[in-house]
């Protein structure tokens, strides 16, 4: 979905090293999410948030932080990335209402390799 | 803790029903049964949810059983690039933690 973009698509780094995922959307919506994905797996959910400075835990939050300072951004860092961050990282929003679908419209996804 | 749980592949001749099973036995009364699908290493994509009515839409039908412990999604028509892994998930619909196990590998032959 065009809407929702992420930088870089595809990154490689080295264990040890601080890296930040971007991720910007134009649909308006108030909530943003980070998921990894393992080869094979599901989606597990990072972190989310449901406005500007709000930031709540998932599933996976160990080893990343996030940052919401503006509506249409949400990055994820890693602060010292190690191997087993390898992964395709994913972003996504959901607009704020609590009837209706509540879907969540993702990004094209973030390739990252950890030597 | 998985909440649902789906066969890990299946094929689909082109232009036949796809009907992809969903078993979710512990569901709660305010929890919907959501479905997505991901291609080939893209986002996952919305399909259809519901909560105990039948559903669909121009994507596909759902059919939830009456006791809501199962789901079975349907794609009329399946077409090549029906080709996909999908999801079944269960969660209240104002709960933003969703859950994805590693859903069915749909598999459309020409």
């Amino acid at each position: 979905d065009a809407d929702v973009t992420q930088t870089p698509r595809n990154r490689i780094t080295k264990t040890g090293k601080r890296i930040m995922l971007e991720c910007s959307q134009t649909k308006g919506h108030d909530r943003m999410y980070w998921y990894r994905q393992d080869p094979g797996l599901g989606l597990q959910l990072i972190y989310y948030s449901f406005d500007v400075k709000d930031i709540n835990k998932g599933e996976i939050s160990d080893g990343y932080s996030v940052s919401r300072q503006a509506q249409a951004k949400f990055s994820l860092s890693l602060e010292s990335a190690i191997p087993n961050q390898t992964a395709l990282y994913f972003c996504a929003t959901s607009p704020a209402e609590r009837t209706g679908t509540n879907e969540q419209f993702f990004g094209p996804g973030t390739r990252l390799t950890v030597l | 803790d998985a909440k649902t749980t789906q066969p890990t592949s299946m094929d689909c001749a082109e232009g036949r029903a796809a009907n992809l099973p969903c078993n979710h036995s512990t569901i709660s009364g305010n929890e919907y049964v959501y479905w997505y699908r991901q291609i080939h290493s893209q986002g996952p994509q919305y399909i259809i949810h519901g909560l105990k009515n039948n559903e669909t839409n121009e994507m596909a039908s759902l059919i939830i059983t009456e006791d809501r412990k199962s789901s079975t999604l349907i794609l009329p028509h399946a077409t090549l690039r029906d080709t996909a892994v999908y999801y079944c998930i269960v969660r209240a619909i104002d709960n933003n933690d969703m859950r994805f196990g590693a859903g069915t590998r749909l598999t459309v032959k020409p």
